[in-house]
């Protein structure tokens, strides 16, 4: 089992349409959780980053974390073809400075 | 602020050559990473410096691969010699903390 799982899609939604994201994990020590945008040849921008569980909104971006089911969600509303992209789940163990754990990213076309 | 830079963006060699890769990170940023990207794939830690020293280099396949950190700012990675499976971008990233990871565009390598 990999530790961190994530579909790869690919996922197409129209425009306006509500986007869910997720992924699993297995080691129950990551404690730093974040999501990335990967643009065609470029390299991964950070978007969401969350300490811990709970729920984080920022403008059309929510991130959640559940660490009882270790699961993480990134939801985006009112989804536009800018938002055409890979995301990246990503975490980390529970000491500052470590190295970040990817799944594999998932694919996203939203049509105008 | 700058971003963190790399060079080549692209690099196409044959396999069993060698090659080279630059990264020059945030300035002030201490720790940095150089990450492995195969198409379809998430990234995947390679090494991670703090400061010039080595904190982590468990899957960095030191038979081929090699990198040192210059005085703390500037990185190489190296490839000698490249095999067909070595294709992939080449991510170096820098931050302050877990938070603050910022990426370069990558190098893209073809091995033919």
């Amino acid at each position: 089992q990999k530790e961190v799982e994530q579909d790869p899609g690919p996922l197409s939604v129209p425009e306006g349409a509500i986007v869910s994201l997720n992924c699993t994990y297995s080691n129950s020590a990551f404690q730093y959780f974040m999501w990335y945008r990967q643009y065609s040849r470029k390299g991964p921008e950070l978007l969401m980053y969350t300490y811990s569980s709970g729920n984080k909104e920022d403008g059309r971006f929510t991130a959640q974390v559940d660490k009882s089911s270790k699961y993480i969600s990134l939801f985006i509303r009112d989804s536009q073809p800018s938002d055409s992209a890979t995301y990246l789940c990503a975490m980390s163990g529970d000491q500052a400075g470590t190295a970040l754990i990817f799944g594999k990213g998932t694919t996203l076309s939203v049509s105008s | 602020e700058a971003g963190v830079a790399q060079s080549p963006r692209y690099k196409i060699i044959e396999k069993r050559q060698s090659v080279a890769f630059w990264c020059n990170p945030i300035s002030g940023h201490a720790t940095l990473y150089w990450y492995q990207q195969i198409l379809g794939q998430g990234p995947k830690l390679l090494i991670q410096f703090q400061n010039n020293g080595v904190v982590d280099d468990s899957q960095l396949p030191k038979d081929r691969f090699s990198a040192e950190r210059l005085k703390g700012v500037d990185s190489t990675l190296k490839i000698q010699p490249a095999k067909l499976e070595d294709s992939a971008v080449y991510l170096c990233a820098s931050s302050l903390d877990v938070g603050g990871y910022t990426f370069g565009s990558g190098t893209r390598l073809t091995v033919v």
